[in-house]
């Protein structure tokens, strides 16, 4: 059972445009809600993370839309640019359950110059 | 500043061979963790641990067994290979509970 779900699964997007990739989830335990960006053949790279306690966080072009009401959270990315080409993966965890976390199945984004 | 490294990067095993993946981080973080990616799946959750000397099973430790015998390090051995295991392995760190990860960069695996 696919604990946090991620969509769309590609995304082509033109240059200065805005990305939005969406998650959903089911257990209200969850209290932390981190973005990594990953490159092919690197690791996954913290983006941005949020907190159930605020609606939005943002830093520079990316920011983090949350809805503790109806479970979901959103990345938004704006004025995408070619370098933001990448696979996305929302992720979600609980202190409660050791600090695991719970990935989205990813999105690939690919910005058209 | 070499964050979190994982040795080897790329490795072909036949079926039923064994091996350990080797993760070390020099963040003194408390918590690691492997994750196997898969396409389509995500990042899926193996094994962790919580500190030196715990090890506790994740979403899928079927054929797989770790030790953290030391704080920086965080062994994942596959005791005898199959081709399900085909992946690429992430290890992870983090300072504590509520903290994001960091990643190592990777160990593809081949089991033919």
């Amino acid at each position: 059972q696919q604990q946090v779900k991620q969509s769309p699964q590609s995304l082509i997007v033109q240059k200065g445009g805005i990305s939005i990739i969406n998650c959903a989830y089911e257990n209200t335990a969850f209290d932390y809600f981190p973005w990594y960006q990953q490159f092919p053949g690197k690791g996954p790279a913290l983006l941005i993370a949020i907190r159930p306690d605020v609606s939005e966080k943002k830093e520079g072009r990316f920011t983090i839309s949350f809805n503790k009401s109806a479970k979901q959270f959103s990345l938004h990315i704006m004025d995408s640019q070619p370098g933001d080409s990448a696979t996305y993966f929302c992720a979600a965890s609980s202190m409660e359950s050791g600090n695991q976390f719970y990935f989205g199945t990813g999105t690939s984004l690919t910005v058209i110059p | 500043n070499a964050g979190v490294t994982q040795t080897p990067k790329f490795r072909v095993l036949k079926t039923g061979q064994s091996m350990t993946l080797l993760c070390a981080q020099d963040m003194n973080h408390e918590y690691m963790y492997w994750y196997r990616q898969d396409p389509g799946m995500g990042l899926r959750l193996i094994h962790y641990s919580v500190g030196e000397g715990t090890t506790a099973k994740g979403e899928v430790p079927d054929g797989y067994n770790v030790s953290r015998l030391k704080k920086q390090n965080f062994l994942l051995g596959l005791e005898s290979a199959a081709p399900s295991q085909t992946s690429v392995y992430f290890c992870a760190s983090s300072l504590a509970g509520g903290y994001g990860y960091t990643f190592g960069s990777g160990t593809r695996l081949t089991v033919v």
